[in-house]
């Protein structure tokens, strides 16, 4: 049973990059044809998606963040990072992991992070 | 980017009842469109895939359909623990939406 957890800072500064990692366990992460996605939903409000790595290393971005998000993949560590820069207030979400083929089937228990001074 | 209209935003109601929910993109998607349950404090997790596939596990009074730009999730017979929102998600382009959520609740 693949298992994905996000780890992280829960509280970030105005300006600075957020950080977060999900490592994958019960499964390699190079193993099958898949991808490795980062959702976020603040409080009380829809999912938004973020981007995504495929093992390969190749990446997508969604347009409204691209200029801020970075998603790079460890396989060594079977684990995969988000990096967000220059976060303001309308960042703060609860983080998701997911492994997606086509659809997300799983998911971290999601990561909430908090911009502020 | 594909816009992904979901109504209505909230319903309630009774256990027993058939509960519809619909989904319409902005341009045609073919079957690429998932339905995920999200309980408070929780994960999203999928229900519905390609539009009518049900994933393993899921119980079988949840069901799906459609193809193009409009699709239905359907409850056969709402159950106490199905409280929850409910979304559904376009992957047919980049960037992947999903839509705004439908909040179910218990008459």
């Amino acid at each position: 049973q693949v298992q994905l957890q996000e780890s992280g800072p829960g509280l970030v500064k105005p300006s600075q990059t957020l950080s977060l990692t999900c490592t994958v366990s019960g499964g390699s992460i190079s193993s099958g044809s898949y991808y490795w996605s980062w959702i976020r939903q603040p409080a009380g409000k829809g999912l938004e998606w973020i981007g995504r790595i495929y093992t390969s290393g190749s990446t997508n971005y969604n347009p409204s963040l691209k200029s801020r998000v970075t998603i790079s993949v460890d396989t060594s560590k079977n684990q995969f990072s988000l990096k967000l820069s220059s976060v303001t207030a309308a960042d703060t979400a609860v983080y998701y992991c997911a492994r997606t083929s086509g659809y997300e089937d799983y998911w971290g228990q999601g990561t909430l992070v908090t911009v502020s001074s | 980017d594909i816009q992904m209209t979901q109504s209505p935003s909230s319903l309630s109601a009774s256990v027993g009842d058939r509960v519809t929910i619909t989904c319409q993109a902005s341009q045609d998607i073919s079957n690429y469109l998932n339905w995920y349950q999200q309980k408070p404090g929780k994960a999203p997790k999928l229900l519905i895939y390609d539009a009518s596939n049900l994933e393993t596990g899921v119980p079988s009074r949840f069901s799906g359909s459609g193809s193009g730009t409009d699709f239905t999730f359907t409850i056969s017979s709402l159950q106490p623990e199905d409280i929850a929102t409910y979304y559904c998600q376009q992957y047919d382009n980049l960037p992947l939406v999903f839509g705004g959520g439908t909040k179910v609740e218990i008459k």
